[in-house]
C-alpha cells in the first residue's frame, strides 16, 4: 500500500539552483496538493491541482511552478532556488474536488537551500 | 492572515488523563473541519473530522467538539496514551473552495 510517494526524501540545494520534487500516488485520487511546513505556520497550501489538467495557485506559489503530468503524477519545481524555501515539503491526494473528505499525505521531503 | 489558529504551540498531560487541544477560525465560511496527527520524520495523517452540521463527532478515544457561535473547535483524547504523543493540526475548508486551511500546529507530550 504505497498511498503517497515523494522523491527525494533529503535534499540540499545551493541558492539559484533549480530541482523538481516528484509525487506519484496510486489511489486514483482527483485532486494533489503540495504543503510546506515551516515552524510555527504550520502547513501551507503552494499550488494544487482539482482533476488531471489544472492547477491553481494556493497561499505562497511564488518561486514555484507544478505540472499534473497525469492522474498520479504531481510535480513541484524551484526554478532558481533562495533560502527562504528551506522547508518540508508535503504532496497530499484527495478523493474529492468539492467537500473535503481526508486528504493523504507522502512522507515530506525536507529541503535545504545554502 | 491566519484564519485557523492554534495558539497552544505545546501540551503536555499525564497517561490516562484527558488531553484538550484548541483550535478557533476566522472565516465563517469554513464548514469542514478536520483533525490530523503528525508524528516526526513522517507526514500528517488523517485522525477525525466533523461537517458543520454537527456538534460533536467521537470515534474511539478521540471527540471533536465544534461551536459555531465562537468558531472554535476541540479534540478531546480520552484516555491519553504514550503514542499519542505527536503534533496535532486542525484544518478548515469551505465547501468547493478546494483549499484545506491548516493551524500552525500543537505538540501534544504524554508524560508516563
Amino acid at each position: 500500500n504505497a498511498g503517497v510517494t515523494q522523491t527525494p526524501k533529503f535534499q540540499v540545494l545551493k541558492t539559484g539552483q533549480s530541482m523538481t520534487l516528484q509525487c506519484a500516488q496510486d489511489m486514483n485520487h482527483n485532486s494533489m496538493y503540495w504543503y510546506r511546513q515551516d515552524p510555527g505556520m504550520g502547513l501551507r497550501l503552494i499550488y494544487y491541482s482539482a482533476s488531471e489538467g489544472t492547477t491553481d495557485k494556493g497561499e505562497v506559489p511564488n518561486g514555484y511552478n507544478v505540472s499534473r503530468l497525469n492522474k498520479r503524477e504531481f510535480s513541484l519545481r524551484l526554478e532558481s532556488a533562495a533560502p527562504s524555501q528551506t522547508s518540508v515539503y508535503f504532496c497530499a491526494s484527495s478523493e474529492r474536488q468539492g467537500a473535503w473528505t481526508e486528504a493523504f499525505f507522502g512522507q515530506g521531503t525536507r529541503l535545504t537551500v545554502v | 492572515d491566519q484564519q485557523v489558529k492554534q495558539n497552544s504551540p505545546s501540551l503536555s498531560v499525564q497517561e490516562g488523563r484527558i488531553s484538550i487541544l484548541n483550535c478557533d477560525y476566522t472565516n465563517s465560511m469554513f464548514d469542514y473541519f478536520l483533525w490530523y496527527k503528525k508524528y516526526p520524520a513522517e507526514g500528517p495523517t488523517f485522525l477525525i473530522s466533523i461537517s458543520s452540521i454537527k456538534d460533536k463527532n467521537e470515534d474511539g478515544r478521540f471527540t471533536v467538539f465544534l461551536n459555531k457561535s465562537a468558531k472554535h473547535l476541540s479534540l478531546h483524547i480520552v484516555p491519553s496514551q504514550p503514542g499519542d504523543s505527536a503534533v496535532y493540526f486542525c484544518a478548515a475548508s469551505a465547501l468547493g473552495a478546494q483549499k484545506l486551511v491548516f493551524g500552525q500546529g500543537t505538540r501534544l507530550t504524554i508524560n508516563p
